[in-house]
């Protein structure tokens, strides 16, 4: 099972929207509603910030929204501040019943 | 609340074996399944397997077949990941996290060094 594709990077300054995007197949990410993000700080455990596509948990800014369109899933984090400089990874249930992650984007803000 | 306590860190010598014990409180046991992540230096999360505790049933992903056992007490809420013929890029952070079936709830991480 190959690594979903994320871009390596992306930035933008406070205040500003920012998309990273999170390419499957239609064995994963095309053929599921489990696809889900976490956001991970420096030297800390990841968190689970969007689930099932588009769902933010309990806690979590309604700045961080999701979508999906085909094999493609995307992040969205609207209104930048400086918190939310962290690594970003896309996560997608798979037909081998197994799970997959995609490689990881740095978000910096400028 | 929901809390997910690893065991500490360790130092192992390649060929060893390690196991990792993560001890679940807060919630249900066996009403979800446990997955194990991994991430190496400077590296990315990295899917390792699962484990559904309530019938025991795993699944691992291809690469650490053969390698990775995965079991749960319930008796003491607590899941463990028994990694064998340890090699040096084994070195990693290992995480386990609740299945929802998303990753919901998170360890705090154990440290694995093999090293000679």
């Amino acid at each position: 099972q190959s690594a979903l594709t994320q871009p390596a990077s992306v930035s933008g300054s406070p205040g500003q929207s920012i998309t990273i995007s999170c390419s499957g197949t239609s064995s994963d990410v095309g053929a599921f509603t489990y696809v889900s993000w976490y956001q991970q700080h420096p030297d800390k455990a990841p968190r689970l910030i969007i689930f099932d596509v588009s769902n933010r948990p309990s806690g979590v800014s309604n700045r961080f929204s999701g979508s999906k369109s085909g094999n493609t899933a995307s992040l969205t984090i609207s209104g930048l501040q400086a918190e939310d400089e962290a690594n970003y990874y896309c996560n997608s249930y798979t037909s081998t019943n197994t799970w997959v992650f995609g490689g990881g984007t740095k978000l910096t803000v400028l | 609340q929901v809390q997910l306590l690893q065991s500490g860190g360790t130092v192992k010598k390649p060929g060893a074996s390690v196991k990792v014990s993560c001890q679940a409180s807060g919630y249900s046991f066996i009403s979800f399944g446990i997955t194990w992540v991994r991430q190496a230096p400077g590296q990315g999360l990295e899917w390792m397997g699962w484990i559904s505790v309530n019938n025991g049933i795993t699944n691992y992903a291809q690469k650490f077949q053969g390698r990775v056992a995965m079991t749960t007490d319930a008796s003491t809420s607590t899941a463990y990941m028994e990694l064998r013929n340890l090699k040096s890029d084994d070195t990693a952070v290992y995480y386990c996290a609740r299945v929802s079936p998303n990753f919901d709830f998170w360890g705090q991480g154990t440290l694995v060094t093999v090293s000679s």
